[in-house]
């Protein structure tokens, strides 16, 4: 069964202090992977698409890595304002343009 | 700056009442989804256009939910009758291949039925 699990399901961090969020998935023929940044009370905001693994992406803070069977989620030195719910989601062969969804890495950031 | 939009924003409605839910795709997008997010189940995917043309709403229960794009501008979700079990936040989506296939989210629709 096409399945995509993140871990773990709540994070707290101290700021300044890195750690990574981690989406395991289990499809038939991963096409693409996303991370997704979901503020409460609002819709999941798009961060990075990674198509093959071995390919890594940046903005800011975050950096998302892919392998053969996961993606993580690289937060560097994080703030306050890196509080968010972080999503995953893959799209994979046979699925056009459908997404699985993670349920998501809540992460909080305490000054 | 493109953005998707739903409307209304919140909708709280009795048992056995119609609700529609509206959004208006980025321009230029050719993929639209509808969503449903509760605590429990997180994101469902309920169904999806491409071209105006629905390619899957097997998310969908059937009976009561309908979904639509009039136009390529509009796109509809209708529940008739809605129940309790529909309080949910709906969110719409919206995409392109040229885009490389990720979605842009609206704001979401909260539904409360009572």
């Amino acid at each position: 069964e096409d399945q995509v699990t993140q871990s773990p399901e709540a994070l707290r961090l101290q700021e300044g202090e890195s750690s990574s969020l981690n989406c395991s998935y289990t499809v038939s023929g991963l096409r693409g992977l996303f991370w997704y940044r979901q503020d409460p009370g609002k819709g999941p905001e798009f961060l990075f698409t990674l198509y093959s693994a071995g390919e890594e992406k940046e903005k800011e803070r975050l950096k998302a890595t892919l392998t053969k069977k996961e993606s993580f989620l690289h937060i560097t030195a994080p703030k306050p304002e890196d509080s968010a719910t972080y999503l995953c989601a893959v799209w994979f062969s046979g699925g056009y343009n459908k997404l699985i969804f993670g349920a998501g890495t809540r992460l909080a950031v305490h000054p | 700056d493109a953005r998707v939009t739903q409307t209304p924003r919140h909708k709280v409605t009795e048992m056995g009442q119609e609700v529609t839910m509206r959004c208006q795709p980025i321009l230029g997008h050719n993929t639209v989804f509808w969503y449903r997010q509760t605590m429990m189940q997180g994101l469902e995917l309920l169904a999806y256009f491409r071209n105006r043309a629905p390619l899957d709403d097997s998310g969908m229960p059937k009976d009561r939910f309908s979904a639509e794009m009039p136009d390529a501008t509009l796109a509809t979700l209708k529940i008739q009758p809605s129940e309790p079990r529909d309080s949910a936040v709906y969110f719409c989506a919206s995409g392109s291949r040229q885009g490389g296939h990720e979605q842009y989210f609206g704001p979401g629709t909260r539904l409360t039925v009572t």
